[in-house]
């Protein structure tokens, strides 16, 4: 099984600074065929399902405000909240989708300082 | 407007069953993968099974291998885990989700039924 390593568990950032989280898989998630990383980031906010931020390691969902971003490729990726807004305040996941069981990283915890 | 509805959740004791439904509506369901990820109180999320458009390939995670079994009809538009020998550790909410055309993430999510064993 892939195993997803996120860092840190938390962090506190001030309202309109940048927020960066890390995930790290334990093998490579770039699909060769397409040359693809199989990676997403989710949100979610208390009660609430996760929504889907980004996909391909790079790629924002429809109506994903742009001050949120995914980099990386392989087996290091990052999500970075540009600037951040009190309706950020959430924990976030990657997933890697490269094969099954399509593991979840334990998830970062974002609040505002 | 694309929705997934969940529904079947309750208290069971261990060893008992459960089946979990969900609805889905506003898009085309027999032409997608669809999966089942659970999340215990104050945790982070699992991913728990999934299936193909026409239901012939199926995935579960080891934990939950041999006892649940996820399913769709595609006549009604729904997607199903039936759950057996529950035991305590399957205490969680379960997502229905619908997995994206261009892979595996999840691009829809429904708001979760709570099992509690």
């Amino acid at each position: 099984d892939i195993v997803m390593t996120q860092s840190p568990d938390s962090l506190a950032v001030s309202l309109g600074e940048r927020a960066t989280i890390n995930c790290k898989s334990s093998q490579s998630v770039l699909y060769s065929s397409d040359n693809k990383n199989y990676l997403a980031w989710y949100q979610q906010k208390p009660g609430q399902p996760p929504k889907l931020l980004i996909y391909w390691a790079s790629t924002r969902e429809s109506g994903v405000p742009d001050r949120f971003s995914g980099s990386g490729s392989g087996t290091d990726f990052t999500l970075t909240i540009s600037s951040l807004q009190a309706a950020d305040v959430a924990v976030y996941y990657c997933q890697q989708n490269y094969n099954t069981p399509k593991t979840f990283g334990q998830g970062t915890k974002v609040e505002i300082k | 407007e694309v929705q997934l509805v969940e529904s079947g959740g309750g208290l069971v004791q261990p060893g008992g069953s459960l089946r979990l439904s969900c609805a889905a509506s506003g898009f085309t369901f027999s032409t997608y993968w669809m999966t089942w990820v659970r999340q215990a109180p104050g945790k982070g999320l699992e991913w728990a099974a999934t299936i193909k458009e026409d239901g012939s390939e199926k995935y579960h995670v080891d934990s939950v291998k041999g006892r649940f079994t996820i399913s769709r009809d595609n006549a009604k538009n729904s997607l199903y885990l039936q759950m057996n020998s529950l035991r305590a550790e399957d205490t969680a909410v379960y997502y229905c989700a619908r997995d994206a055309m261009r892979g595996g993430d999840m691009d829809v999510w429904g708001k979760g039924t709570t099992v509690s064993v």
